[in-house]
């Protein structure tokens, strides 16, 4: 399926280091999410942005900064991580904030 | 603590044969999602279900939701290789509040 896409798909980083995640939908959806999935735990839900208004920030550290400059993009930007930081980032969007989310591939992340 | 709890935490069957995997709420639900998971990759909708005692079918697979809308369950019908992943159950507490999942149950079909 190519309706989210997510790149880069694999991430290492340092902890000094600083990189982008991004996100991009072709599905004229309005709403957009980033999730992260850690080993053995749920789905966390990060931020959710609609109308490129951010709508939810679910109490994230300070070192991940989201940006939504358009419905269709959302990029997550990241410095001076930690090593739990490490998991598979995932980006989702929906039409409205009350309709079925569809998610993109993910980007596994590894902090050193 | 996880209000959504799934079952098995892992399954792991013989192709051809039927399994059904579980998920409940100590909530009433608006909507209950089902997503699968290919390790390490993005989740595929299956399903939605809001309706008490609604039960909807993708080619091997139905989904159900009893009647107080707090459990569902999946069920496989000859599973097959292809079938093979993460399934993951995700509650909508209240119409546009935001999905919470549970952690998944890890399905191994062996051919």
């Amino acid at each position: 399926e190519t309706g989210v896409t997510q790149t880069p798909r694999h991430l290492v980083m340092g902890m000094t280091n600083k990189k982008s995640l991004k996100c991009e939908q072709h599905l004229g959806h309005n709403a957009m999410y980033w999730y992260k999935q850690s080993a053995k735990k749920p789905l966390e839900l990060m931020f959710v942005y609609n109308f490129k208004e951010q709508t939810e920030n679910n109490s994230v550290p300070s070192r991940f900064s989201p940006e939504c400059p358009n419905s269709s993009h959302l990029f997550l930007h990241l410095h001076t991580l930690q090593p739990e930081d490490s998991a598979l980032y995932l980006c989702a969007s929906s039409r409205t904030e009350q309709e079925t989310q569809y998610f993109g591939p993910g980007t596994r992340l590894l902090v050193l | 603590s996880q209000e959504l709890e799934q079952s098995p935490q892992s399954l792991i069957v013989q192709e051809g044969k039927n399994l059904t995997i579980n998920c409940t709420s100590s909530k009433t639900l608006y909507g209950l999602y089902w997503y699968k998971q290919k390790y390490g990759e993005g989740l595929i909708f299956l399903m939605m279900l809001q309706k008490g005692g609604e039960e909807k079918s993708h080619e091997k697979i139905t989904a159900k939701l009893d009647e107080k809308k707090q459990q569902s369950s999946l069920h496989i019908t000859a599973s097959q290789p292809s079938h093979a992943g993460i399934y993951l159950c995700g509650e909508e507490e209240t119409s546009g509040s935001r999905l919470t999942f549970g952690e998944g149950t890890q399905l191994t079909v062996n051919p």
